[in-house]
């Protein structure tokens, strides 16, 4: 089947810190990754995309990269602000599905410290 | 210009009673979600509509009846509510493509329901 794990929050990191948060991936085709973001109070936007392996996804400084080799999609940013605490959710789509539905991992607080 | 919008934005209501949430988006998509978010911000699929027809119904209390009664809008009726009822629902909307690859879901800005 499909599914999403990505690390569990909360993180909390200093103004200007180096940020990862961990996401892997199973899935029974070939997916299609994201990185949502879900600021206090709002909706989940979409904060960056991949569509094949090695293909990198950036935004606002973030960056993801679709790894296969180890079905991972990990999100970095060299510096954070605190303007990026939110809750970050990974998830894919299966190429070829004719649902389109999204699988979303279990979501992670970040919040940053002046 | 709201791609997505929900209403109401929060509703506070008595455990028992019958509410509605209306969702529209007016960027031409073929495809409508309604998702439950918890008080952990798990995300949790409820039901899918495409050219209004139900496409993805997951395990859900029969309470829960989403009508859709064009492409643009999909609601969600609840009947008799109950206090595990309570939390921040949210409607997206997508265009599913051939071979899904951006297969991206817009998001409405949720509607929080609270039962007491």
């Amino acid at each position: 089947g499909n599914s999403v794990t990505q690390m569990e929050g909360p993180v909390t990191l200093s103004e200007e810190a180096f940020l990862t948060i961990n996401c892997t991936y199973t899935a029974t085709g070939y997916p299609s990754l994201f990185w949502y973001v879900q600021y206090p109070g709002e909706g989940l936007q979409l904060l960056l995309k991949a569509t094949k392996a090695d293909d990198k996804g950036s935004n606002k400084g973030f960056e993801a990269t679709y790894r296969k080799e180890t079905t991972s999609f990990h999100l970095e940013k060299g510096s954070v602000q605190v303007s990026d605490s939110a809750v970050y959710f990974c998830a894919l789509v299966e190429r070829g599905s004719t649902l389109g539905r999204l699988y979303f991992g279990r979501g992670t607080q970040l919040t940053v410290w002046p | 210009d709201t791609a997505v919008s929900q209403t109401p934005k929060y509703l506070v209501t008595q455990m028992g009673n019958d509410k509605s949430i209306k969702c529209e988006q007016n960027l031409g998509h073929d495809t409508m979600y309604w998702y439950k978010q918890d008080s952990k911000k798990f995300l949790k699929i409820m039901f899918s509509y495409n050219n209004k027809e139900l496409i993805i119904n997951e395990t859900v209390p029969n309470r829960f009846s989403p009508k859709s009664p064009d492409k643009a809008h999909l609601n969600l009726h609840i009947n008799s509510l109950e206090l595990g009822d309570s939390a921040v629902y949210f409607c997206a909307s997508s265009q599913v493509r051939a071979g899904g690859q951006n297969n991206e879901q817009f998001f409405g800005p949720g509607t929080r329901l609270t039962v007491l």
